[in-house]
């Protein structure tokens, strides 16, 4: 199985820039396609999806969220931070089966 | 508005049998692969399963397989999860989710917990 790791937590303040990282165990990349994805989770909520194929946004999702990367490292970027965006920050890899996510990272105020 | 509602959660003890329904509802069921996702308490995201939009092929984490069924009925437009042989790591918040190579649209989950 893809191993995809993940910082337990970041701190960061109200208006910053935040960098939330993922790194494979082996390339997600096929070719153009980078087919690893984001997700946000609140407290007591389901998961959402905010980016797909490494840097397109999901539907609805403002532009303060972006995502890069190839092969094996991945970072989201929430640029500025808001108090919504506070949660946790999961990517999924789909390049090959069983698709498994990061351990999540949870995003804090400092 | 594509909706997904669980249900069929509770309290099982270890051994026994629980089956989980998802509704769907605002886009073509029978269009989509769709998929359970679980994620134990306070712990990450854990693909459980994944089946075919027609059903006909079903895919399965190698720690339920031959414990859990995925299936779907297509003219009711709901996914199915029959957990038997449950054991205390299968306890969890069970995600219904629509599946298109990743996990677009996921339900509000249902909390399964396995206990004597």
């Amino acid at each position: 199985d893809i191993v995809l790791t993940q910082s337990p937590a970041l701190a960061v303040s109200l208006g910053q820039r935040a960098t939330i990282s993922c790194r494979a165990s082996q390339s997600v990349s096929i070719s153009r396609y980078n087919l690893m994805h984001w997700y946000q989770q609140k407290p007591g909520q389901q998961p959402k999806l905010l980016i797909y194929r490494a840097s397109n946004l999901a539907s609805g999702i403002p532009a303060r969220f972006s995502g890069s990367g190839s092969g094996t490292d991945f970072t989201l970027t929430i640029n500025p931070v808001q108090a919504d965006d506070i949660a946790t920050y999961y990517c999924q890899q789909s390049r090959e089966s069983p698709p498994t996510f990061g351990g999540g990272t949870k995003l804090e105020l400092k | 508005e594509v909706q997904l509602v669980e249900s069929g959660g509770g309290l099982v003890q270890p051994g026994r049998s629980l089956k989980l329904s998802c509704a769907a509802s605002g886009f073509t069921f029978s269009n989509y692969y769709m998929a359970w996702v679980r994620q134990a308490p306070t712990k990450g995201l854990e693909w459980v399963a994944s089946i075919t939009n027609s059903g006909g092929s079903t895919y399965y984490r190698d720690s339920v397989k031959g414990r859990f069924t995925i299936s779907r009925d297509n003219a009711k437009s709901t996914l199915y999860l029959q957990m038997d042989s449950l054991r205390s790591e299968d306890t969890a918040t069970y995600y219904c989710t629509r599946e298109t190579t990743l996990f677009d649209y996921w339900g509000q989950g249902v909390m399964v917990t396995v206990s004597s």
